[in-house]
């Protein structure tokens, strides 16, 4: 089965920078996805890795280890519009079966 | 075609009725998932198709739960004898299976609400 680990809150001023960590256990591990979801809302896609390294993609970055099972989420900049929970997911097996972690729900400060 | 459509966004049932939700997936991808959230919660795995095939169904779907995806297309999710307990979101997926895979786009969901 899987495990996926993410702090439950998090708490970061506008204008900082934040790391979101989550450490997964899985078999036929493929690749791993960060998700943002508005309360009410539907999930967002924002990075999937796949191998190991830091991917950017604008204010936001995705590092993933998959030797150590570990990723972290990095947002720069923060905006207020960033308030939301970010879900770590990992994809597993040979059809893809996306597996998503609690969630952690980031709240910005001014 | 502008993303994963569910209908209905939302349904108040009582409890012993059935219900059924319907997931219209983005028209080229071949895989769909169904997923349920509750508050506080991350989307909790349902069950999962390739095409028409039923892959994989969670342990967490009683056999009250049932989802078809008849011609690889649109997918049904129905709960029978609904119980307070089925109150949550449920979230629609898909993604296209290729070279690289794609991530999950998801649809709006649909919010059921079990009095």
């Amino acid at each position: 089965g899987q495990n996926i680990d993410q702090p439950t809150e998090m708490t970061a001023t506008e204008g900082a920078i934040v790391q979101i960590n989550c450490t997964y256990q899985t078999s036929g591990f493929n690749g791993l996805f960060w998700y943002q979801q508005h309360a009410g809302e539907a999930p967002t896609f924002l990075s999937y890795n796949v191998l190991d390294g830091l991917e950017e993609k604008g204010r936001f970055s995705s590092f993933l280890s998959r030797s150590k099972g570990y990723s972290y989420l990095l947002l720069k900049e923060l905006q207020m519009k960033d308030s939301a929970s970010y879900l770590c997911a990992v994809g597993s097996g040979g059809y893809q079966k996306v597996t998503f972690g609690i969630g952690t729900k980031l709240q910005v400060i001014p | 075609d502008t993303g994963v459509s569910q209908d209905p966004r939302h349904k108040i049932t009582k409890r012993g009725q059935n219900v059924t939700f319907r997931c219209d997936p983005i028209s080229e991808h071949n895989r769909l998932y169904w997923y349920r959230q509750t508050l506080g919660q991350g989307p909790e795995f349902l069950t999962y198709f390739q095409n028409e095939a039923q892959l994989e169904k969670s342990r967490l779907l009683s056999d009250r739960f049932s989802a078809e995806r008849p011609k690889g297309s649109f997918s049904t999710l129905e709960i029978q004898r609904t119980e307070q307990g089925d109150s949550a979101m449920y979230l629609c997926a898909s993604s296209q299976r290729g070279a690289r895979d794609t991530e999950a786009f998801f649809g709006q969901g649909t919010r059921l609400t079990v009095v």
